[in-house]
């Protein structure tokens, strides 16, 4: 089965210019969560959407972050301008519910020069 | 104070040695705690998962939750060179948001 997939794996890019992640959730899961991992404060969850509907966008550090879930097989997560202390590791992850197991997928490592 | 703490490690014991890890929380509230594994550049995977205080087994694999002291544990019996990588601990309170420890770098040395 497939898992979570998340491109592109890697971004590499320059201060200002807009970012955008892509994540396919699990087949069959209707919860999908946004990540930012570093160094210094962890596994941050972003946003949360059940059934597409973003239902807790309180981790989104500022405007500048935007996610949509246009359907139930694709979202994404878009900084724009982008910053570098947006350097990060950025996980989608889904389930089956909130409070069900989450699966994450391999994450898409950023670097903002 | 971050809600969920645990030691960054590195933390190397030689294959076949028993494994302690460790977290702490600070909110009472929490009800479900939760083991992760992360391999390098991999996302998080669910190792083990549990409700309220008590221990959970699931081969080489035993997670332990005291409730009172705010203390979760997990244990790795017989450790293999394939255990390493870096364990997330989490918690869970009513408001099914995930904390996550900042996790714990494990080396099992051949």
């Amino acid at each position: 089965d497939a898992g979570v997939i998340q491109s592109p794996r890697h971004e590499v890019t320059e201060m200002g210019q807009e970012v955008t992640l892509r994540c396919k959730p699990i087949s069959g899961h209707n919860s999908l969560f946004w990540y930012r991992q570093t160094m210094m404060r962890g596994l941050e969850l972003l946003i949360y959407f059940n059934n597409n509907v973003p239902i807790d966008d309180s981790g989104m550090p500022e405007d500048r972050f935007s996610a949509k879930m246009p359907n139930a097989s694709f979202s994404t997560l878009k900084i724009q301008p982008s910053e570098p202390r947006d350097s990060a590791v950025y996980f989608c992850a889904s389930s089956t519910g909130r409070n069900q197991p989450q699966h994450f997928g391999d994450g898409t490592r950023l670097s903002i020069l | 104070q971050k809600e969920v703490e645990q030691d960054p490690g590195p933390l190397s014991v030689p294959e076949g040695a028993i494994v302690s890890l460790n977290c702490t929380y600070s909110n009472s509230a929490f009800q479900y705690f939760m083991w992760y594994r992360q391999y390098s550049r991999k996302g998080p995977e669910l190792l083990m998962y549990t409700y309220s205080s008590g221990n959970k087994e699931d081969g080489r694999f035993t997670a332990q939750v005291d409730k009172s002291s705010k203390y979760i544990s997990l244990f790795i019996r017989d450790s293999q060179p394939s255990d390493s990588a870096t364990y997330l601990c989490a918690s869970r309170g009513r408001d099914d948001k995930i904390i996550f420890g900042k996790g714990t770098r494990l080396h099992i040395l051949p």
